[in-house]
């Protein structure tokens, strides 16, 4: 059975500066993983898709990288700003286009 | 495109009461699925449809769930009755299928109160 993991549960930022967000997996047949974020009372929107074949997909401010050999994918968000502060979610689709959505990280970034 | 849209935002019901949630995917999406979200429990698969087929219910609750899709731009989850341990964000979601680079889209939620 997939698990998702993301760590840290909860981070709080200074505006202007880069992090990282990481996510792990134990079932590394994937077919892709998809990154999304969640505002309060709102839906998921997503944010950067990595194809299993991939090792990195570029948006803007955002990079997310996967390494399926050992599990684990990373959303790195250079310059952040204010209006990043949200809940950031990775998602697995394994076999059947079963998705297995991650823990979360909630974001804050301060003024 | 309108994006996934789903009615309505807000419910508010009674114990006993059937309630009807309502998703209409993006058009040329040939997969739906339907989310539950909790505080307890995040997010939960409830059931997964292809090309207006169930393919996937193992995460509806109790027969008191049930989700029907008639055509490839409507889909309801019906839930009777409702208790207050309903209570929750119901998202649809829709996907086109065809390859790996498909992005899953989800619908703004309806955010159901069972009283």
């Amino acid at each position: 059975k997939q698990e998702v993991t993301q760590i840290p549960a909860a981070l709080s930022v200074p505006e202007g500066e880069n992090l990282v967000l990481n996510c792990s997996f134990t079932d590394s047949a994937i077919y892709n993983l998809q990154w999304f974020r969640q505002d309060p009372g709102k839906g998921l929107t997503s944010l950067l898709l990595i194809q299993s074949s991939q090792r990195e997909q570029t948006s803007g401010r955002l990079n997310a990288s996967l390494d399926k050999s050992s599990g684990r994918s990373t959303l790195y968000i250079a310059a952040s700003q204010p209006g990043d502060s949200a809940t950031y979610l990775c998602v697995c689709t394994g076999g059947g286009n079963k998705l297995t959505f991650g823990t979360g990280t909630q974001l804050k970034v301060e003024l | 495109d309108a994006g996934v849209i789903q009615s309505p935002r807000h419910e508010v019901t009674e114990m006993g009461q059937e309630v009807t949630l309502r998703c209409k995917p993006i058009s040329g999406h040939n997969s739906l699925f339907w989310y539950r979200q909790t505080m307890m429990r995040g997010l939960e698969l409830l059931i997964y449809f292809n090309n207006n087929v169930p393919i996937d219910d193992s995460g509806m609750p109790e027969d008191r769930f049930s989700a029907k899709m008639p055509n490839a731009s409507f889909s309801t989850l019906k839930i009777q009755p409702s208790e207050p341990r309903d209570s929750a964000v119901y998202f649809c979601a829709s996907r086109r299928d065809r390859g790996q680079d498909e992005k899953l889209f989800f619908g703004s939620g309806t955010q159901l109160s069972v009283l």
